[in-house]
Order: structure tokens, then sequence, then C-alpha cells
């Protein structure tokens, strides 16, 4: 199982707000930044927020991401067809040497 | 534009071996870290290590060591991962992704401040007997 966890699945309808959970430790989210990442079916991942709550250029800011202690969320708003897709959590553990950790990821589905 | 561009799909027996190519392009190959992620069938992802393109330094994630090299070639802009004794339960697709991290940096002081931009489409790696 992952490190990070998150509900596996979430779901909406159009124009609708969104959000979906990481949970993590002290080593991992309580401690570092979290990244998420978008995978629409059949592609590879996608940055979609880093350092907890900044966007790329080029993400619509429908997208939001938050942190508290040893969570963080990703919030979608204004909900799209095209919003539909898998999305992970991840971040640094300084476990160890140090090393990534993602999230089970959550399948959104648009209803 | 920033781009990775993987080998093609793989068909492999258990015991065997693999190596998974990433040509880069669109920036300096050598001014930043490369990770290897791989994600099985329906599952999630699971980094596998990092490679310092510059110097050749990696780092692996204690599952693989002992069974992955990462290594590159700077005349070319290509960094590979290879996988020995395979399992069946290494049946993924293997995706090569930059890190913002510059390579002038220790990763593992600073690597915690940086993070993945740009990944490679993914190469699908199949064992089966």
């Amino acid at each position: 199982q992952s490190v990070l966890t998150q509900p596996p699945s979430a779901s909406g309808t159009p124009g609708q707000r969104v959000t979906i959970s990481c949970s993590g430790s002290s080593s991992n989210i309580g401690s570092n930044y979290v990244y998420w990442y978008q995978q629409l079916p059949g592609t590879a991942p996608k940055l979609l927020i880093y350092r907890n709550n900044q966007r790329p250029s080029g993400v619509p800011d429908r997208f939001s991401g938050s942190k508290s202690g040893t969570s963080a969320s990703l919030a979608i708003s204004g909900l799209r067809s095209e919003d539909e897709a898998d999305y992970y959590c991840a971040a640094w553990d300084d476990s160890l040497s140090g090393f990534w950790v993602f999230g089970g990821g959550t399948k959104l589905t648009v209803l | 534009q920033v781009q990775l561009v993987q080998s093609g799909a793989e068909v492999k027996k258990p015991g065997a071996s693999v190596k998974v190519s990433c040509k880069a392009s669109g920036y300096t190959f050598t001014g930043y870290y490369m990770h290897w992620v791989r994600q099985a069938p329906g599952q999630g992802l699971e980094w596998m290590g990092w490679i310092n393109p510059n110097s050749g330094g990696t780092n692996y994630a204690q599952k693989f060591q002992g069974r992955v090299t990462m290594t590159r070639d700077t005349s070319i802009s290509t960094a590979y991962m290879e996988l020995s004794r395979l399992r069946s339960d290494d049946t993924a697709v293997y995706y090569c992704a930059r890190d913002l991290c510059p390579t002038l940096y220790y990763y593992d002081s600073s690597g915690k401040d940086y993070y993945m931009d740009v990944w490679g489409k993914g190469t699908t790696v199949t064992v089966s007997s």
C-alpha cells in the first residue's frame, strides 16, 4: 500500500466543487511540500500543483491546493468533464536517506 | 519545449533484464536531476530512484537496490534505467521525469525543495513466461 493515503474515488457533477484529500505523516507531508499530479487515461502524469498551493503556468485557477499539518487537499471548482482523471499526491519523505512517496491515487468521475 | 522521449515497449521473460532509455531535449540535460517512476497495471506511482546526469551519481529506492542501475550518456542527452532479475510483478509502465533541482546541488539536502515537472510518456515493460 502507498505511504500517502488518498480516497480511491471521488465524483461530482459539472460546475460542482470537489476536494481530494491526502494524508501522510510527520516525515513527509508534515515537514515537506506537497505536490499534485493529474493523470488522464492512458497518459503520463502531469504536474498540477507544486509546493503545496502553486500552479504551473497553464493550469487553470479552478485547481487549488492546501496543506495543514500532515494532510493536504486538492480542490477543483467549476468541475468540467475533462477533469475526469486520476489524481496523485506526492511528497518527499525524510526517512532513511530520503525518498519520494506517492498517494495511491483518486479516480475522479464527472457525472 | 522540454521533452523526454522514451524507448518502446518491451516484453521480457522472468529472470531477464530490461534497459529503458529516456532522451531529453529542450533544456540542458546535465543541468537537472532525473527520476524513474513506475506504475503497475491499475496501480499507483512508485518512485525508483534518481540520477545526477552531470556526475552520474545515483540514489535508489531501498526496494530496488541491487536490481536497478541508472546511467546516462551525456553525448546524446539520454538517461537509462536497467532492471535485472525481472519478475512478473515488475510488469509496469516505467516513466522518466525531470526534477527541477539543479545538479550543482546535492539532492540529499536540496532535493526536497524541488520536484518532478516534466514526465516522459512511459515505456511498458511486460514480464511473462
